[in-house]
């Protein structure tokens, strides 16, 4: 899988947009970007996923550029229950691949 | 949904005692994940199980971890003897259509084994 790279942390205003970014510039043309996201003492939970158009669901939208070497993972209104560890995640949809996560962005929502 | 569910919530075991942990996929969902997260190694997979059959379980430390799915809504992980480095949280996930699909976990089982 792809080497990412997302900031350790990032700070966000309550109702405002949470913006996250990711870093993947070593990605290959059949992988998919993936966000995942962990709150505290609970287990991950998948958010999106896109491969090169923008995907949009009802927690958030996925923004991949055209280059598709970085995307940006949008909460549109932040709340307090947004607070977790952020995973931005590149991998195939085939083979037996492990679900990575690496040190990922601590979102802190301040009221 | 009731989404994954996993039990117990926590555990609290001796070394050496047999400790068994359990998971109740999402209805429908063909694939069961279990994983293991510590704060050194991370999110590990442990095995993982297509339609009720081990399909890779290379992820297992060794052999006093076995798995089991003996339905579609069922699952138990089980380690006898328990260390002390057997402490960690035990996720389990299931997917509808496969490991490198979106996955959905459940609440996790806290392994402190003394």
């Amino acid at each position: 899988d792809a080497k990412t790279t997302q900031p350790p942390s990032m700070d966000c205003a309550e109702g405002r947009a949470a913006n996250l970014p990711c870093n993947h510039s070593t990605i290959s043309g059949n992988e998919y970007v993936y966000w995942y996201r962990q709150i505290h003492s609970q287990g991950p939970q998948y958010i999106i996923h896109g491969l090169k158009n923008n995907e949009t669901n009802e927690m958030a939208s996925l923004i991949i550029t055209e280059d598709r070497k970085s995307s940006t993972l949008i909460l549109p209104h932040a709340t307090l229950r947004d607070t977790a560890v952020y995973y931005c995640i590149v991998r195939v949809r085939t083979g037996s691949y492990q679900l990575t996560f690496g040190k990922g962005t601590k979102l802190s929502v301040i009221p | 949904d009731a989404g994954v569910i996993q039990s117990p919530r926590h555990e609290v075991t001796e070394m050496g005692q047999e400790v068994t942990l359990r998971c109740k996929p999402i209805s429908g969902h063909d694939y069961l994940f279990w994983y293991r997260q510590t704060m050194m190694r991370g999110l590990e997979l442990l095995i993982y199980f297509n339609n009720n059959v081990p399909i890779d379980d290379s992820g297992m430390p060794e052999d006093r971890f076995s798995a089991k799915m003996p339905n579609a809504s069922f699952s138990t992980l089980k380690i006898q003897p328990s260390e002390p480095r057997d402490s960690a949280v035990y996720f389990c996930a299931s997917s509808l259509r496969g490991i490198n699909y979106e996955q959905y976990f459940g609440p996790g089982t806290r392994l402190t084994v003394t």
